[in-house]
This record gives structure tokens, C-alpha cells and sequence, in this order.
């Protein structure tokens, strides 16, 4: 069955970068895209873009160009996201999912989260 | 500020049928699928319906999903107290060549 395993917790003081980690399983590794989605306490879903596991190709919105990098390994299959000069307002869980098809854009099976707090 | 946007909750009692909007414009709703998210308390969100209206496998059918122009809906009839959730749409965004959600909808079982 598919599964995607993440990393734990982690703690930050701002200005610090963390790597979270997302381990797929129970499918071919590079036969799909992985999407990263955060959501800070109380707050909706928002998008931090996709990798190409089979490519290493990103694709990242505007806010966070420069600040968020994607990689894989497909020796390992896991993929990181990282996330550079954090602030209080990154605290957040970060999720990473399976996109389904590139079609529709559903993202079918999710990483249980990774809960990143940023505090002084 | 979502680009898509849903109602902050809806409620409803045992056995009814409650309805979730989700509104955009051309540039998403209107010209790409919608697909719908649960989120269980404390939970990673759970594809519930993609394409607009296709249930993955092990959703029951009285969860249901519909597109019309720039707006869509997702229904849930039958209301049982474990479907208490928040939903949330999605959807690309050809303007912004990007992943959105919706603000998200609370959904309370009286």
C-alpha cells in the first residue's frame, strides 16, 4: 500500500533553515510527483510546490523562490524539502503528498506532517 | 486571502444532506478539475473526491462531487457524526501556475 513517511519534529530559532525529509513507499519512486503543502495552527492548506523525483526538477510559486529547495535521492527514495531564513511565521506542519495525475492535480496520498516550530 | 472560496462552516443534524461551495474564475475552477480534501482533527488531509466528481476508492457514494463554470460544490448527504471534518477544494491555477486551496470549511454534525 502507499505511504509516505516524514521526518519528526522540529524546533528553530528564526533565521535558521530545517529539512524535512518525506519517504515514499508501496510505488515506484520516480513515477510520480511529489508536492509539499504547510499549514500553520488554525490556518488552511497552502502550497510549496513540486518535485520530479525521476528528474530532480522543481517547480516552486513566487513567495517562496529563493527560500525553499527540493530535492531527491532516488538511490534512498526520499525527497527533502528545506526551508531557509525561517520566522515565527513558518511555524507550521509541513506535509508532503503524492500528486495523483498531472490531469486533474489531485494529490492522492499524504505524509502524516511534520511539525516545525520556529521560536526564540 | 484564499483564491478560492468556501464558506467557514456548515452544519447539519444526523441523516441530512449538507452542500459545500467552493468559488473561483477562469483561471482555475473554470478551467481545471476541482478536487475535494477532509481533514480529520489532527489528521493529514484525505483526497475525498478529484476530477470535479470522481470518488477515489473507499469513499462512499453519498459523498459527491459537482462543477458548474467557475464554481463547485461537494455534498455529503446521509450526515453521520464521524464526518465532522474540515473540507477543503483545490485546484490549479493557470495564472499563478501553481497548487491552490480554498479558506476551508468546518463541517459540524448537531
Amino acid at each position: 500500500q502507499v505511504q509516505l513517511v516524514q521526518s519528526g519534529a522540529e524546533l528553530r530559532k528564526p533565521g535558521a533553515s530545517v529539512k524535512v525529509s518525506c519517504r515514499p513507499s508501496g510505488y515506484t519512486f520516480t513515477g510520480y510527483y511529489l508536492h509539499w503543502v504547510r499549514q500553520a495552527p488554525g490556518q488552511g492548506l497552502e502550497w510549496l510546490g513540486r518535485i520530479n523525483p525521476r528528474t530532480g526538477g522543481t517547480h516552486l510559486p513566487p513567495k517562496f523562490r529563493g527560500r525553499v529547495a527540493m530535492t531527491g535521492d532516488t538511490s534512498n527514495s526520499v525527497v527533502y524539502m528545506e526551508l531557509t531564513r525561517l520566522t515565527y511565521d513558518d511555524t507550521a506542519v509541513y506535509f508532503c503528498a503524492r500528486l495523483g495525475d498531472n490531469s486533474n492535480n489531485h494529490l492522492d496520498f499524504w505524509g502524516q506532517g511534520t511539525l516545525v516550530t520556529v521560536s526564540s | 486571502q484564499s483564491v478560492l472560496t468556501q464558506p467557514p462552516s456548515v452544519s447539519g443534524a444526523p441523516g441530512q444532506r449538507v452542500i459545500i461551495s467552493c468559488s473561483g474564475d477562469t483561471s482555475n475552477i473554470g478551467d481545471n478539475s476541482v478536487n475535494w480534501y477532509q481533514q480529520l482533527p489532527g489528521t493529514a488531509p484525505k483526497l475525498l473526491i478529484f476530477g470535479d466528481s470522481q470518488r477515489p476508492s473507499g469513499v462512499p457514494d453519498r459523498i459527491s462531487g459537482s462543477k458548474s463554470g467557475t464554481s463547485a460544490s461537494l455534498a455529503i448527504s446521509g450526515l453521520q457524526s464521524e464526518d465532522e471534518a474540515d473540507f477543503y477544494c483545490g485546484a490549479w491555477d493557470d495564472n499563478l501556475n501553481g497548487l491552490i486551496f480554498g479558506g476551508g470549511t468546518k463541517l459540524t454534525v448537531l
